[in-house]
């Protein structure tokens, strides 16, 4: 079956520009999950939703982001006003079993 | 001290060797204990997952968990050239919720 899909693959953008990057999860997977990635490092966590509400946002690291998933399936992550430091490989995953979380291709934001 | 903590590595190992990978964790109630598998570029595959303490074996690879010593570890066994990667470990605390990784361990198989 299909895996996570996130668009778009990359995306390119100036400091203080707005940013959404799609998440669209495995079919039937209820949880949901943002991560980011910079180089040499191990993915880090940003937000979950299970169904249509986030469970734990305790990882967004200011108000400048955030995250919906109004039907309980796609979601987007939001940037506003982007800044040099945002830039890193957003991935998303998705789990049914509430333990194995499987990964999309990732997003790579470049903020100039 | 980080939460999750790996050797950078690289680690090298000659191809057909055994290949071990290791993992510390701080918070002693996590529950569950993941290895992904990432290749330059792309994004983080699961390769195995651990509940329990002892071994867990799929083909090539065991996975071992230590719960008392907050140990876990991977063996690749016959590796390959095709296993080099970063190998990341993961930690959740609560069934469901966020994943903590290490920075992960970059495994060079030569031929």
């Amino acid at each position: 079956g299909a895996g996570v899909s996130q668009t778009p693959s990359n995306k390119v953008t100036e400091k203080g520009k707005y940013v959404e990057l799609r998440c669209d999860p495995i079919s039937g997977h209820t949880a949901l999950y943002w991560y980011r990635q910079s180089l040499g490092q191990g993915p880090e966590f940003l937000i979950y939703f299970q169904g249509t509400g986030a469970a734990d946002d305790s990882g967004l690291p200011n108000d400048r982001f955030f995250a919906v998933r109004p039907e309980g399936s796609v979601s987007t992550l939001k940037i506003q006003r982007t800044e040099r430091g945002d830039s890193a490989v957003y991935l998303c995953a998705s789990s049914t079993t509430d333990r194995e979380q499987f990964f999309g291709p990732g997003t790579r934001l470049t903020v100039l | 001290q980080k939460e999750v903590e790996q050797n950078s590595g690289p680690l090298s190992v000659p191809e057909g060797a055994i290949a071990s990978l290791n993992c510390t964790y701080s918070d002693r109630v996590s529950q569950s204990f993941f290895w992904y598998r990432q290749y330059s570029g792309k994004s983080p595959e699961l390769i195995m997952s651990i509940y329990s303490n002892g071994d867990k074996e799929d083909g090539r690879f065991t996975a071992q968990l230590n719960k008392a010593s907050q140990y876990v570890s991977l063996l690749i066994r016959d590796s390959q050239p095709s296993d080099s990667a970063t190998y990341l470990c993961a930690v959740n605390a609560i069934q469901g919720g966020k994943l903590i990784f290490g920075q992960g361990t970059e495994l060079s198989v030569k031929p």
